[in-house]
């Protein structure tokens, strides 16, 4: 089955700087790529999304980037908000199951 | 549209005993997934289901664990003689098309029945 390996699994940054998480992937089939934003006790919100005949996409501040040769993926964010503060989880799929990663969680410092 | 909708939010059970947990997709969605989120880890699959059918239920136990999708009502997760390495928080997805990412098809994910097993 699909393994997804997500780095890091913590990450603290200062209010205005750039935050990036990255994930690998094995089963070279996956052809998604979601990332959910998951706020502590609440549900994970899908943020932005990726297939796989695309290379990058942006949304604002949300970026994600796609490497199918090396089956590696990454969420930037840029000017950090405190409102970015959250666990952030990276999936691949090549159909309707969904293979996580472990989760980075993102401290937002004032 | 309500969203995914999912109750209880909070289950206490004694071990032995059963919990049910329940899951209303969005209106029109009849795709439905559950997942299990342990603390501090991602969330693994556990079923897939299509009105009235069990399409992939490779990530449930084959003990103790069951899933439906009637016709009429909710998704619902049984869960028998539970242990306490059943404690987790336990998600229910759904999706208009099973094929995800495919013509912008998303998973919809509800609030999560989090469920402690003392």
């Amino acid at each position: 089955g699909e393994n997804v390996e997500q780095h890091p699994s913590t990450l603290s940054v200062q209010e205005g700087d750039s935050a990036v998480i990255k994930c690998t992937y094995s089963d070279s089939a996956s052809n998604y790529f979601p990332w959910y934003k998951q706020e502590l006790g609440k549900r994970p919100q899908l943020i932005i999304d990726i297939r796989s005949n695309v290379g990058e996409k942006k949304d604002q501040r949300i970026a994600v980037t796609l490497n199918k040769t090396a089956k590696h993926f990454s969420l930037h964010i840029t000017e950090t908000q405190p409102e970015d503060s959250a666990v952030y989880f990276c999936a691949a799929s090549n159909d309707y199951k969904l293979s996580f990663g472990a989760g980075t969680t993102v401290t937002v410092r004032a | 549209n309500a969203g995914v909708m999912q109750n209880p939010r909070h289950l206490v059970r004694r071990r032995g005993q059963e919990a049910r947990l329940r899951c209303s997709p969005m209106k029109g969605h009849s795709h439905v997934y559950w997942y299990r989120q342990l603390p501090e880890e991602g969330l693994k699959f556990m079923v897939y289901l299509q009105k009235e059918n069990i399409i992939d239920e490779s990530g449930m136990p084959k003990e103790r664990f069951s899933a439906e999708f009637p016709k009429e009502g909710p998704s619902i997760l049984r869960i028998q003689q539970v242990v306490r390495g059943d404690s987790a928080a336990y998600f229910c997805a759904s999706s208009l098309d099973g094929i995800l990412g495919l013509m912008n098809t998303e998973a919809f994910f509800g609030q999560g029945t989090r469920l402690t097993v003392v």
